[in-house]
């Protein structure tokens, strides 16, 4: 069974562009999250999806968004891009909304420059 | 609030036993979560309690839950070189949902 699978891997942006991450989930899994990972913040969640219905949200500015498709692949957008948003983007993916087990795929690396 | 604290750093030798350390501060947490992260990559689900639970074992790993004192801790038997790598805490509220995490604690195995 395939894992959490996040594209790009590597992702190198100029300040002010606007990027895209992707995440597909594991196979049967319809809830995702996303995770901002930094040096300075830790590990900080982003946002969480279900049924293409955002969940919950974390304390990020309004150039984060994200949604969530009929396949329960689901994406990420940050505008503006700020050099402080050099991170690692991490997804999870759980079976369900009431799931107990959170999987995580490798991540997006994306440096702003 | 919610916070989830860890110490940074933690050096064993091959074949001791680690101990690693957390505090959360929120009494309402349901699950408690011990990830790795190996360089370079995602997390890895390690294990996991409910708070109604003391302890949990799962082969060379134990977990300790202190719900009084909000003090989680991990057991790795018999530590190998191939347990070096980040050991992050974490908490939810609910299942599974939107986790805390702690700022995780790098475990350095020397043979």
């Amino acid at each position: 069974k395939a894992g959490v699978t996040q594209t790009p891997r590597y992702l190198i942006k100029t300040r002010g562009q606007q990027v895209t991450l992707s995440c597909s989930p594991i196979s049967g899994h319809r809830s995702v999250s996303w995770y901002q990972q930094t040096p300075g913040q830790g590990l900080q969640f982003l946002f969480e999806y279900f049924s293409e219905t955002q969940r919950n949200k974390g304390n990020f500015p309004g150039r984060f968004s994200g949604r969530q498709f009929s396949n329960s692949r689901s994406e990420m957008n940050v505008s503006t891009l700020e050099l402080g948003d050099s991170a690692l983007y991490l997804c999870a993916s759980r079976l369900g909304d009431q799931a107990i087990e959170a999987f995580f795929g490798q991540g997006t690396r994306l440096t702003v420059v | 609030g919610e916070d989830v604290e860890q110490s940074l750093f933690l050096s064993v030798r091959e074949g001791d036993s680690s101990v690693i350390n957390c505090t959360y501060t929120d009494s309402s947490s349901t699950y408690l979560y011990w990830y790795k992260q190996e360089p370079g990559a995602g997390l890895q689900l390690l294990t996991y309690i409910f708070s109604n639970m003391d302890m949990k074992q799962d082969q060379r790993l134990t977990v300790l839950l202190n719900k009084k004192d909000k003090h989680l801790s991990l057991r790795i038997a018999d530590t190998q070189t191939g347990d070096s790598a980040i050991y992050f805490c974490a908490e939810s509220l609910y299942q599974g949902g939107k986790l805390i995490f702690g700022q995780g604690t790098e475990l350095s195995v020397k043979p």
